[in-house]
């Protein structure tokens, strides 16, 4: 089968720098994503891991470890429009087309 | 671009209803996916499609529910005699084609009560 595992919320002020982690454990594993989803709207993509080693767009950064099977999603300069639901998601190798798995999501609050 | 639309948006039906809910990807996207995802959860993988082959569906997908892409482009999801336990959040996301593409784009959903 197929885990993921988050921690269920993180609550940070303004400014300050998150660390969302996710563990994983999947019988293939092709790389990992990470998408915010804010109160009643769609999922919409952050980032992709697919080898070892830190991703960086702009305030957010994933990293990911395979041979630890675990990755986090770091959130710097936090802002109060951040404060939403993040999850982490394995695209499985064996699967076809990119199939997601999610994990259960972490809901992100930030505080003034 | 107008992004990944569905329709509808809402949709409350009593225990035992048929209900058809549509998703239309974004255009030359020839991939599209169907997820279910209920309060405090990631979103479920229901079924995938490439062009108009359905080439995946999951386990949990019971035999109530049928999914279809017949030209390639929009999709229906249909759910015959309804369960409250059906209740939840219906959403698709659709992306090209090429592994090199990460990045699924998901519709607003449909969100389904069911009474």
């Amino acid at each position: 089968g197929q885990s993921l595992e988050q921690p269920s919320e993180v609550t940070a002020v303004e400014g300050a720098i998150v660390q969302i982690n996710c563990t994983y454990q999947t019988s293939g594993f092709y790389g990992l994503s990470w998408y915010q989803q804010h109160d009643g709207g769609a999922p919409t993509f952050l980032s992709y891991n697919g080898l070892d080693g830190l991703e960086e767009t702009g305030r957010f950064s994933s990293f990911l470890s395979r041979s630890d099977s675990y990755g986090y999603l770091l959130l710097q300069e936090l802002q109060m429009k951040d404060s939403a639901s993040y999850f982490c998601a394995v695209r499985d190798k064996r699967e076809y087309g990119n199939k997601l798995v999610f994990g259960a999501g972490t809901i992100l609050r930030v505080k003034s | 671009d107008t992004g990944v639309s569905q329709d509808p948006r809402h949709k409350i039906t009593k225990r035992g209803q048929n209900v058809t809910f549509r998703c239309d990807p974004i255009s030359e996207h020839n991939r599209l996916y169907w997820y279910r995802q209920t309060l405090g959860q990631g979103p479920e993988f229901l079924t995938y499609f490439q062009n108009e082959a359905q080439l995946e569906k999951s386990r949990l997908l019971s035999d109530r529910f049928s999914a279809e892409r017949p030209k390639g482009s929009f999709s229906t999801l249909e759910i015959q005699r309804t369960e409250q336990g059906d209740s939840a959040m219906y959403l698709c996301a659709s992306r090209p084609s090429g592994s090199s593409y990460n990045e699924q784009f998901f519709g607003p959903g449909t969100r389904l009560t069911v009474l």
